[in-house]
């Protein structure tokens, strides 16, 4: 599996946009990039996925860097129930989600 | 709501001792996935199940044990409890387990071992 980098933590203000990074330099050419997020005391929950193209959904987009290195996920207006652990998992031909450390976001009210 | 059931929400236990954590998937899903969750290992993959049989496997210890029934809900055994297990257990579930389908999780079993 790829192995990836996110930054620890990140704190947004309520209503801006948040943009959360990811670098995953040792990504194969078959690995798309999932998204995934955690809310206190919940299971983690699925975000947004994708390969090549920049993908919108209506909780975010993910922006994905030409050389597929690393991407990017964007939340257009935080919200405080957008305050979650965020996972950025590239994953290929298997069926598992191997989770990094991801980021914590905080949203400010 | 993901839809992914889960029971216990919370189980006490001792050392040595042995539990059934069970998992009820997304209806119309054939596909359970168990992952553990703890404070120094993080979120870990431990097994999936594909219409009642093993599909993959992760670091899944020997003391630990899974099955997926005809109705396809799963358990997840586990046995000679060690104070280390104690962890929060996630189950998921996906349609039919296709590599990049999303994975649908559950609320979670909380496990404490004393």
């Amino acid at each position: 599996d790829a192995k990836t980098t996110q930054p620890n933590s990140m704190e947004s203000n309520e209503e801006e946009p948040v943009h959360l990074p990811c670098n995953h330099s040792t990504i194969s050419g078959t690995d798309y990039i999932h998204w995934y997020r955690q809310l206190p005391s919940q299971g983690p929950e699925y975000v947004i996925h994708g390969l090549t193209s920049n993908v919108n959904n209506r909780m975010a987009s993910l922006a994905i860097a030409e050389d597929r290195k690393s991407s990017t996920l964007i939340l257009h207006r935080a919200t405080l129930r957008d305050a979650a652990v965020y996972y950025c998992i590239p994953k290929g031909s298997n069926y598992k989600l191997t989770f990094g450390k991801g980021t914590l976001l905080t949203v400010n009210p | 709501d993901s839809g992914v059931t889960q029971t216990p929400k919370h189980l006490i236990t001792a050392t040595g001792q042995r539990v059934t954590l069970r998992c009820s998937p997304r209806s119309g899903d054939l596909s359970v996935y168990w992952y553990q969750q703890s404070l120094d290992q993080g979120l870990q993959f431990l097994i999936q199940y594909y219409n009642g049989e093993e599909r993959a496997k992760g670091n899944i210890l020997e003391r630990f044990s899974a099955q997926q029934f005809p109705d396809l809900h799963s358990e997840l055994n586990l046995s000679s409890l060690e104070l280390g297990d104690s962890a929060l257990y996630f189950c998921a579930s996906s349609a039919g387990g296709q590599f990049q389908e999303t994975q649908y999780f559950g609320p979670g079993t909380r496990l404490l071992v004393l």
